[in-house]
């Protein structure tokens, strides 16, 4: 089974709104972190943000927001103001229990395009 | 602060041939991780090391794939004999155990082609 889920292969905006990115994990681990990576064109991944399974807030970094609901098992990325240099794709990544580097999945990913 | 650096950025062989991708980490961190992205099965983590030893290689595909840690600071993956289902890109990661999230930082990547 796949341990996380991006139903969305392709999504498109337009400038300066706003976009949800759908992630789904699966662990029946207590202890784990949710992370969204950005791959522009140009090919480096890029750190977003993080979410912590017993944080009880939504991480929040700039334009970047996590919306996470613990008992769906879902941590959407929502990018507000959206801008051209936002075009990439986005990786969400799970990591299990508390062992670092162990059990560090990344979804398929999502192709963000941003339109003018 | 510098990031994660790779190199070469960019390399091109031939089947049979010896490839060595190198990466130096953040300084500091103490986790190093190899990845490979393929369109096929997207990103994969194949080595990772924590204080220079390697921790898990389960994810190296076979015997041609193997990776040195000498000191903090470098870290090389050697592909021996190189294959064209080797061509790929691939990622060098580090991180810092006990930081927000233990998030990793990846380097820009090697794109390789095998021919």
């Amino acid at each position: 089974a796949q341990k996380i889920t991006q139903t969305q292969p392709g999504m498109f905006v337009q400038e300066k709104e706003a976009v949800t990115l759908d992630c789904t994990y699966d662990t029946s681990d207590q202890s784990y972190g949710l992370f969204w990576y950005k791959q522009p064109s140009s090919g480096e991944m890029i750190f977003l943000i993080y979410q912590g399974s017993y944080d009880e807030q939504n991480a929040t970094e700039g334009r970047y927001s996590l919306n996470f609901q613990k008992a769906r098992k879902s941590a959407n990325l929502v990018i507000s103001a959206s801008q051209l240099g936002d075009s990439a794709m986005y990786f969400c990544a799970m990591r299990e229990g508390n062992n670092y580097g162990q059990n560090f999945v990344f979804g398929p990913g999502t192709r963000l395009s941003v339109l003018p | 602060d510098a990031g994660v650096i790779q190199s070469p950025r960019h390399e091109v062989t031939e089947m049979g041939q010896e490839v060595t991708l190198r990466c130096k980490p953040i300084s500091g961190h103490d986790y190093l991780f190899w990845y490979r992205q393929t369109m096929m099965r997207g990103l994969e983590l194949l080595i990772y090391f924590n204080n220079n030893v390697p921790i898990d290689d389960s994810g190296m595909p076979e015997d041609r794939f193997s990776a040195k840690m000498p000191n903090a600071s470098f870290s090389t993956l050697k592909i021996q004999p190189s294959e064209p289902r080797d061509s790929a890109v691939y990622f060098c990661a580090s991180g810092l155990s006990g930081s927000k999230g233990e998030t990793q930082y990846f380097g820009p990547g090697t794109r390789l082609l095998v021919l």
